[in-house]
């Protein structure tokens, strides 16, 4: 049981480039979500799901697309990279959206040159 | 739209000194989350509360959910280094348009001086 995968672990990208975010969960969750993490901002959520074929914006969701095929994965794809969107990246799932505890993944650290 | 304002930011503390983190919401709750971040690590889940004035306990920390609802504490007696890390809350909206929404703190992080 692996819980929540996400990668790459690192990554460093030029201005403008695009890619993608992996995240993957293997306890069937049905709530999954896109998280930020910026020195003294806390988490600040970027796009959440509720289930496959169910996607919503967060508070922070320009720049980013997601998609929900499955129920084990959501990507998070950076359209055009910006200096902005260095960060860390957690993804999250839970068993249901209100009330579960989240499981987080190991994170991805985004530079953005 | 729904604030969860966390203080302080930093908390350095000597070994064995007590620490707390309080965490305040701009709407009503229907519970309240607490997580612990390592430095370079993830958040983990510590615990949840949500019943108004709940309090619980998990060894030396202690966690207090407000009478409305609306705040919550934090409490670690006797400060071990292995408490250093990040400590987040996460207040899930109790109504309104933002219902069902999870908003976190901004942590407050604890450095611990042997």
């Amino acid at each position: 049981n692996a819980g929540v995968t996400q990668t790459p672990k690192f990554q460093v990208l030029k201005t403008g480039q695009s890619m993608t975010l992996q995240c993957a969960q293997d306890m069937n969750h049905e709530y999954m979500s896109w998280y930020r993490q910026d020195p003294g901002m806390g988490l600040r959520l970027i796009h959440y799901s509720v289930g496959a074929g169910i996607t919503d914006q967060g508070e922070v969701p320009n720049g980013y697309n997601v998609s929900r095929s499955t129920t084990e994965d959501f990507p998070l794809r950076l359209l055009s990279a910006a200096p902005s969107q260095t960060s860390v990246y957690f993804c999250a799932s839970s068993y249901d959206r209100v009330g579960q505890p989240q499981h987080f993944g190991d994170g991805t650290r985004l530079s953005i040159l | 739209g729904q604030q969860v304002m966390q203080i302080p930011q930093y908390q350095h503390v000597q070994e064995g000194e007590d620490f707390t983190t309080y965490c305040n919401s701009s709407t009503t709750l229907s519970n309240i989350q607490w997580y612990k971040q390592r430095p370079g690590g993830h958040p983990v889940f510590l615990i949840q509360l949500v019943k108004s004035g709940e309090v619980k306990k998990q060894k030396r920390l202690t966690f207090q959910f407000g009478e409305a609802k609306k705040n919550s504490s934090l409490h670690i007696t006797a400060t071990q280094t292995t408490d250093v890390g990040t400590y987040f809350c996460a207040g899930t909206n109790a109504g309104g348009t933002s219902y069902g929404k999870l908003t976190f703190g901004q942590g407050t992080i604890l450095t611990v001086h042997p």
